[in-house]
């Protein structure tokens, strides 16, 4: 049983259009979240949604907007998308205070 | 703000060889500790955590970690690496309270094991 699920796992786009990333998690968790991680390996929360509250947003550009239609679910949508968006993007989600994380597989974005 | 220090960056062993990757964090108050490890290609696990108790924490694979409050430190240590511990290892620390669950990392410490 996948516990925290994302897709697409690969999505090679050019640059200028918008793409969106998928995730799902049957923890019944009430907090999830979204991470990029650069080509340095560096990670760092980008937001963070609590039943569908937006409660993090780390000084992310607005071309990201973050859509959480359930507890279960936040989707990730990007508009005009650059180069410097490139990076894995992992999910995230835990049980609020508890704060163990457990990761999706990660989207690995590749801008052209 | 809270910040995460692993100095070592890259590190090579020969598999048996002992292992210690460091981790300082910065806050006063009371923390969570984590340490996870992503292997080639994989997501992010947890490997051991630190809540409260005992700062000696046994995880999975035979890793363990002390917490030593007075050097804001977290320590990952494993007595004899295999090859199939190469991977990316990262400390993170989280302040619980409040209605968030904000983890903030470390920039991780590559391990690469030499049979």
């Amino acid at each position: 049983d996948t516990a925290v699920s994302q897709t697409p796992k690969y999505l090679v786009t050019q640059m200028g259009n918008d793409k969106s990333i998928k995730c799902e998690q049957n923890l019944g968790h009430d907090t999830m979240y979204w991470y990029k991680q650069d080509s340095k390996k560096f990670l760092k929360i980008m937001f963070s949604y609590n039943n569908k509250e937006l409660i993090i947003n780390e000084t992310v550009p607005n071309r990201f907007s973050p859509k959480s239609p359930d507890k279960a679910h936040l989707n990730l949508h990007i508009n005009s998308l650059e180069l410097g968006d490139s990076a894995v993007y992992f999910c995230a989600s835990s049980q609020v205070r508890r704060a163990e994380q457990f990761f999706g597989p990660g989207t690995r974005l590749t801008v052209l | 703000a809270q910040s995460v220090s692993q100095h070592n960056h890259h590190v090579i062993l020969s598999e048996a060889a002992s292992l210690e990757l460091g981790c300082n964090y910065s806050y006063g108050g009371t923390v969570n500790l984590f340490w996870y490890v992503q292997y080639p290609g994989q997501h992010l696990q947890l490997l051991l955590k630190y809540f409260s108790g005992d700062p000696l924490v046994k995880g999975i694979k035979g890793f363990e970690a002390e917490f030593i409050k007075s050097k804001f430190s977290f320590n990952l240590r494993k007595p004899s690496v295999q090859w199939s511990d190469t991977a990316e290892y990262f400390c993170a620390v989280n302040a619980p309270g409040g209605n968030t669950d904000k983890l903030i990392f470390g920039t991780g410490t590559r391990l690469q094991v030499f049979p």
